[in-house]
């Protein structure tokens, strides 16, 4: 079965702080996705990134993230001036051309912890 | 806007069959998944539905009406493993974003 790693699997940081969360995707898989997940709730989506360029984010990705493939095989999620209430699980996730098209795979998470 | 529905929590005994339902109001719908997600873990992929009827995989079925927006996930033959939160998300498009349900906490009792 496919495997999505994402590197730190728990990263504590100062508020204001940035993060860089990163994400090692499966080969031929073109559909990328960040999402995060605050404890004991449900998991929210936050980007997607397609030909090398975003394609859809939500309301939570604001000017505080970005994300960019910088030697086109790892896949970052960046915060650039971390709060509070970015405490949160970030999965990203992936999707292929073909296959199942409600299935995607996820990473095991990062964990991030904003003192 | 964006709304799915689940109940938050179900318990049920080993060997038992289980019901979980969602209800959804999205702009636009493709499909809808079913993921598990044990404590501390990532969601993974049981099940999918894009056009209305039932889904059968060993001891998991997915169920859609579409004229209804409503779908259920049925557990047969419950483990203990089976203990975990479940969700169902609606895709909206090949290639676009799951919208996620709140979760069901499902415990399993022996």
């Amino acid at each position: 079965e496919p495997e999505v790693t994402q590197t730190p699997s728990h990263q504590v940081t100062q508020m204001g702080q940035e993060v860089i969360l990163r994400c090692v995707p499966i080969s031929n898989h073109l559909y990328f996705y960040w999402y995060r997940q605050i404890l004991g709730q449900k998991v929210e989506f936050l980007v997607s990134f397609y030909n090398n360029e975003i394609s859809e984010k939500s309301e939570i990705f604001d000017d505080q993230f970005s994300v960019e493939r910088p030697d086109g095989s790892n896949f970052t999620l960046k915060i650039r001036s971390t709060k509070l209430e970015d405490s949160a699980m970030y999965f990203c996730a992936m999707a292929g051309t073909s296959g199942n098209p409600g299935e995607q795979f996820f990473g095991p998470g990062t964990r991030l912890t904003v003192l | 806007g964006q709304s799915l529905e689940q109940p938050s929590e179900v318990t049920a005994v080993e060997g038992a069959i289980v019901q979980i339902n969602c209800t959804y109001q999205t702009s636009g719908f493709y499909g809808l998944s079913w993921y598990q997600q044990h404590d501390g873990g990532a969601p993974t992929f049981l099940s999918y539905n894009a056009l209305d009827g039932l889904e059968e995989t060993g001891r998991f079925s997915s169920f859609l009406s579409r004229s209804d927006s409503y779908g259920y996930l049925l557990l047969q033959e419950l483990q203990m493993k089976d203990s975990a939160s479940y969700f169902c998300a609606v895709g909206r498009g090949y290639g676009q974003n799951f919208v996620f349900g709140p979760g069901t906490r499902l415990s399993v009792l022996p």
